[in-house]
């Protein structure tokens, strides 16, 4: 699986968009980018993931480069409750020796500030 | 509600005693997982589970072991030849793999169990 690299933290205002970066120079054809994002003392919780596209839900944006060696998460509007670490993670979907072994770095810690 | 459970919360070890963290979930998935969690560190996989009857060390299994005879239940038990056990220990589920392909690697995870030792 591809190592990621996550700036170790960043603060935003509240109410602003909060664009969170993450680098997989090295990711390949079949890896999905996921974003989780794990709120002090609680277990991480999904966010979205993508391959090539552009993706968006209700929680966020998620806008990967062309050549697919970068990625940033989008929280367009940016609460209090959104403080959390936030781990960009890529991963083959057909890795059947490596089912389940998603490898959590030590994320980006995001403070957002009122 | 659908969803995963662990318990307990909080939980104390003696030197030399053996301790079982529980996780049960009700999400029909095949695959479950446990990670151990350090302060200010990433997540690290011990155990994984793709169906019932079956699991595969992660890459820190030593001083550890589990059982996988429910599909709903994953229960991990930290052994007294785990030198350093004091973490936050987290399940996770997954729909696991559909026809010989991992069909979704999005995890739901438990609110997790503090482990602490005496």
């Amino acid at each position: 699986d591809a190592k990621t690299t996550q700036p170790p933290s960043m603060d935003c205002a509240e109410g602003r968009a909060a664009n969170l970066p993450c680098n997989h120079s090295t990711i390949s054809g079949n890896e999905y980018v996921y974003w989780y994002r794990q709120i002090h003392s609680q277990g991480p919780q999904y966010i979205i993931h993508g391959l090539k596209n552009n993706e968006t839900n209700e929680m966020a944006s998620l806008i990967i480069t062309e050549d697919r060696k970068s990625s940033t998460l989008i929280l367009p509007h940016a609460t209090l409750r959104d403080t959390a670490v936030y781990y960009c993670i890529v991963r083959s979907p057909h890795g059947s020796s490596n089912t389940g072994k998603l490898i959590f770095g030590q994320g980006t810690t995001l403070q957002v500030k009122p | 509600d659908g969803g995963i459970t662990q318990s307990p919360k909080y939980l104390f070890r003696k030197e030399g005693q053996n301790v079982t963290l529980s996780c049960e979930q009700n999400l029909n998935h095949d695959a479950m997982y446990w990670y151990r969690q350090d302060p200010g560190q990433g997540l690290r996989l011990i155990y994984y589970s793709q169906i019932v009857n079956d699991f595969q060390k992660g890459d820190i299994a030593e001083g550890y072991s589990v059982s996988r005879e429910k599909k709903e239940s994953f229960p991990l038990t930290v052994t007294s030849a785990q030198k350093n056990p004091t973490a936050f220990y987290l399940c996770a589920s997954s729909i696991g793999q559909i026809r010989g392909r991992t069909a979704n690697e999005k995890l739901f995870f438990g609110s997790g169990t503090q482990l602490s030792v005496l």
